[in-house]
């Protein structure tokens, strides 16, 4: 089993709601990844857990809010958004390794912002 | 950090043909080489990979080549059919010193298969 699951598939929000996304994998992979993608260019990392605890911050916005509270799940808090967050938000995971381990992708949460 | 270019960004082959995408690197210490196939509305699935030890790998109607002393690797799919039309992503990773993965990507390509 490959397979990363994300809820909700869509979520429209305004710019004072407060939301929630979430990712799960039953894998056993140690590393879970924040991703924000938008339309027709590559995906852009945003934060990397390693055994449940915060390993990168790519400089993103205190309006997003990680959280891994087991191995297994993996949420992102959404408040106070604005409409130029709006993008696919993707989760992946993978194994904890240095010989390049293979990062597998939920289907993405696509997030609108109005 | 790592760059790496994708070439070229979109392809429009007939169905049937080859198709073949092929991306550049700057940073000899990348040892990890996927890619990933994106389909609308979805997220990217790897499709193949190959690591810096190998030159090339097949699977089916898909090949990857990689040239570690160019810095450059590529994906070749043959016998192109319609549900290969998406949109296409070479990356590369480091291992960290923690152990996870930073991934680059490249820019993508969409493949488009004509019938």
């Amino acid at each position: 089993d490959t397979e990363v699951t994300q809820t909700p598939k869509h979520l429209v929000m305004g710019m004072t709601n407060k939301k929630s996304l979430k990712c799960e994998q039953h894998m056993g992979h140690r590393a879970m990844y924040w991703y924000k993608q938008k339309a027709k260019k590559p995906p852009e990392l945003m934060f990397v857990y390693s055994y449940e605890k915060l390993s990168i911050n790519e400089s993103v916005p205190s309006r997003f809010s990680p959280e891994c509270p087991n191995s297994s799940l993996l949420n992102l808090h959404l408040h106070a958004l604005q409409p130029e967050d709006s993008a696919l938000y993707l989760c992946a995971s993978s194994q904890v390794g240095l010989a390049g381990e293979t990062q597998y992708f939920g289907p993405g949460t696509r997030l609108l912002v109005l | 950090g790592e760059n790496v270019e994708q070439h070229p960004s979109t392809l429009s082959v007939q169905e049937g043909d080859s198709a073949v995408i092929k991306c550049t690197y700057s940073d000899s210490a990348s040892n990890y080489f996927p890619w990933y196939k994106q389909e609308l509305g979805k997220g990217p699935q790897l499709i193949i990979d190959i690591r810096s030890n190998v030159g090339e790998k097949k699977d089916q109607r898909i090949a990857v080549t990689l040239n570690k002393t160019a810095k450059h690797f590529s994906l070749h799919i043959t016998e192109t059919q319609p549900e290969d039309s998406a949109v296409y992503f070479c990356a590369l990773l480091l291992g960290d010193s923690g152990g996870y993965q930073k991934v680059t990507f490249g820019t993508g390509t969409k493949l488009q298969v004509i019938p």
